[in-house]
């Protein structure tokens, strides 16, 4: 079955510079890519999603890009704010499954 | 307001009593999951519905019963729980879409005593 892996597990980072999280999948039929952000005392929220027909999308300060050939994936926000301090999941997710597989979390601290 | 709403926020029960979680979603998706959040640990998966029909168990003891009337409700009763039950359970919902999110709630933080 799929498998995803997510490094790092914990991440600090100064305000204003960047954070970037990288998963790996090991089901190459997967084509779908989202990640959440998890607040304290909250579920997870979707905060961008990426299909395997493209290899990069942007939103804003938060951007994905997806490596198909090497099963990669990654989460890159620029000028971080203290907001953006969370847990972050990476998932997939292939159209014959209903599963997602959610990867282990990276916790995201942003430093005053 | 996420648009799916779990009932109870918190719940402690001991060993031997029996409850029930509750799960509503209003976004019109025909799908729904539970998820079990512990610490340091990936969101596993435990159930899914598509159409009121049960189409994932992955391996959760008996003592965990779901139940969907509708797409739009998901219950999880509970009975005869364990100390290492004790976990956040996330519920969350999608289109039968396989390339569409998961809609999550905020979860019910289960103590088991």
């Amino acid at each position: 079955g799929e498998n995803v892996e997510q490094h790092p597990s914990t991440l600090s980072v100064q305000e204003g510079d960047s954070a970037v999280i990288k998963c790996t999948y090991s089901d190459s039929a997967s084509n779908y890519f989202p990640w959440y952000k998890q607040e304290l005392g909250k579920g997870p929220q979707l905060i961008i999603d990426i299909r395997s027909n493209v290899g990069e999308k942007k939103d804003q300060r938060i951007a994905v890009t997806l490596n198909k050939t090497a099963k990669h994936f990654s989460l890159h926000i620029t000028e971080t704010q203290p907001e953006d301090s969370a847990v972050y999941f990476c998932a997939a997710c292939h159209s014959s499954a209903s599963k997602i597989i959610f990867g282990s979390g990276t916790r995201l601290s942003i430093r005053p | 307001e996420t648009g799916v709403t779990q009932t109870p926020r918190h719940l402690v029960m001991g060993m031997t009593n029996k409850k029930s979680l509750k799960c509503e979603q209003h976004l019109g998706h025909n799908a729904m999951y539970w998820y079990k959040q512990s610490a340091k640990k990936p969101l596993e998966l435990m159930f899914v519905y598509n159409f009121k029909e049960q189409t994932e168990n992955n391996s959760v003891p008996s003592r965990f019963s779901p139940e969907c009337p509708n797409s739009s409700h998901l219950f999880l009763h509970l009975h005869t729980l364990q100390p290492e039950d004790s976990a956040l359970y996330l519920c969350a919902s999608r289109l039968d879409d396989r390339n569409s999110p998961l809609h999550f709630g905020n979860g019910t933080r289960l103590t088991v005593t």
